[in-house]
């Protein structure tokens, strides 16, 4: 069984300009999460996606966002990039969102000049 | 609200034991365990629901105290393959559909 895939692995950008990421899930998950993990800050919440919609919103600002396709598969996109953005994006799927088990993706790192 | 873990850090020798607190200031209905090896995903370990049984794995086990809002992994007898950090994750339930995870413990288990 697959696990979850998030394309690209590595990215650079520089400030001002946007990026998207895209996350697979595992085959029959319906709900994608991510995160935004840093150095010392642990995993911030970034949204919840489940059936297409967004369910939870993180207390980020609005450049960014995210989406859910009929297929499952997610992307977030992070417009006006800053240098505080350089983080590695984790995605993780679940069957429901609820209490159960996440499976995480390896990340995309991204790194901002 | 943030969880808050303790300790930050820990150094351990093989076989040697460790605690690792994970404190909310909101009530709980689960709290979850992952560890991260450096450079990869994250791994579910376990998940302690309210009302539920202390859990375990292998040597590594974990309560969950409802009233204080805490919750405690213990790893007995560590191998080195316990190196990595590790993070808790809270959900105050009532469809909230998120975990909020604390900032990590980093354990490094030496020969």
């Amino acid at each position: 069984k697959a696990g979850v895939t998030q394309t690209p692995r590595y990215l650079i950008k520089t400030r001002g300009q946007q990026v998207t990421l895209s996350c697979s899930p595992i085959s029959g998950h319906r709900s994608v999460s991510w995160y935004q993990q840093t150095p010392g800050q642990g995993l911030q919440f970034l949204f919840e996606y489940f059936s297409e919609t967004q369910r939870n919103k993180g207390n980020f600002p609005g450049r960014f966002s995210g989406r859910q396709f009929s297929n499952s598969r997610s992307e977030m996109n992070v417009s006006t990039l800053e240098l505080g953005d350089s983080a590695l994006y984790l995605c993780a799927s679940s069957w429901d969102g609820g209490t159960g088990e996440l499976f995480f993706g390896e990340g995309s790192r991204l790194t901002v000049l | 609200q943030q969880p808050v873990q303790s300790p930050q850090a820990v150094i351990l020798r093989e076989g040697e034991d460790a605690v690792i607190n994970c404190s909310s200031s909101k009530a709980l209905y689960s709290v979850h365990w992952y560890r991260q090896k450096h450079g990869e995903a994250p791994i579910f370990l376990m998940i302690l629901l309210k009302g539920g049984e202390q859990k375990g794995h292998d040597k590594i086990s974990a309560s969950f105290n409802e009233k204080k809002q805490q919750s405690s992994l213990y790893l007995t007898a560590s191998q080195l393959s316990y190196s990595g950090t590790y993070f808790c994750g809270t959900d105050s339930g009532g469809s909230n559909y998120k975990l909020t995870f604390g900032k990590g413990t980093l354990l490094t288990v030496n020969p």
